[in-house]
């Protein structure tokens, strides 16, 4: 596809669960962006990987989330033992830019992560 | 770190001039500005670099104060299409989005 992919659109999960979200770049995008969005604030800077690199990870809340891309392209981000605070829009998003921030980012439709 | 939005929300009416500004607390490489609708991603408008180049929209226009770490999105003779939430995203090293300005124009 010509977009940012993300899977699934939903998700619905009882507390304490393991979850898995998937993103599938744009092709050629060395750059990845992983984000959570909570009701009606900015998107909040989750991971960040260059290639198959995990670059910066500071923004991950607690060592429940987890995120990979192994071969540098699809990326998996994965929550454990689910809490309710989790819920939130995960999004993601792709970019030519090699670090530099002189680039777009294109995101995702997102993943809407609901625990209950 | 996440950089400062105002004003948090703006009510226009079609044809009427909007200004949102951004500030950091931190020298910037660059500031990103995104539109996001509903329920839908977030879509790019514009980049500002350091040095003054941008990369964007042609129907709008910012301006990047570095000394100040400020930018600010111009929004001219408005449209209905230009309701949404906007956010400024700021680049060191990785992306930190402000937490948006809700935008409504009204008919």
């Amino acid at each position: 596809g010509a977009g940012v992919s993300q899977s699934p659109r939903y998700k619905v999960a009882k507390r304490g669960q393991d979850v898995a979200l998937r993103c599938d770049p744009i092709s050629g995008h060395v750059s990845l962006f992983w984000y959570q969005q909570a009701l009606g604030q900015g998107p909040e800077f989750l991971t960040y990987f260059q290639n198959e690199a995990q670059l910066d990870k500071s923004g991950l809340p607690s060592d429940r989330f987890f995120a990979e891309r192994p071969e540098g392209s699809v990326s998996t981000l994965k929550i454990q033992r689910t809490q309710q605070e989790d819920s939130a829009v995960y999004l993601c998003a792709s970019s030519l830019d090699p670090g530099s921030g002189n680039q777009p980012q294109h995101f995702g439709d997102g993943t809407r992560l609901s625990i209950l | 770190q996440q950089p400062v939005q105002s004003p948090q929300a703006v009510i226009l009416r079609e044809g009427e001039d909007a200004v949102i500004n951004c500030s950091s607390s931190k020298a910037l490489y660059s500031v990103h500005w995104y539109r996001q609708k509903h329920g839908e991603a977030p879509v790019f408008l514009m980049i500002l670099l350091k040095g003054g180049e941008q990369k964007g929209h042609e129907k709008i226009s910012a301006s990047f104060n570095e000394k100040k770490q400020q930018s600010s999105l111009y929004l001219t003779a408005s449209q209905l299409s230009y309701s949404g939430t906007y956010f400024c995203g700021t680049f060191f090293g990785d992306m930190r989005f402000g937490a948006g300005t809700r935008l409504t124009v009204k008919p």
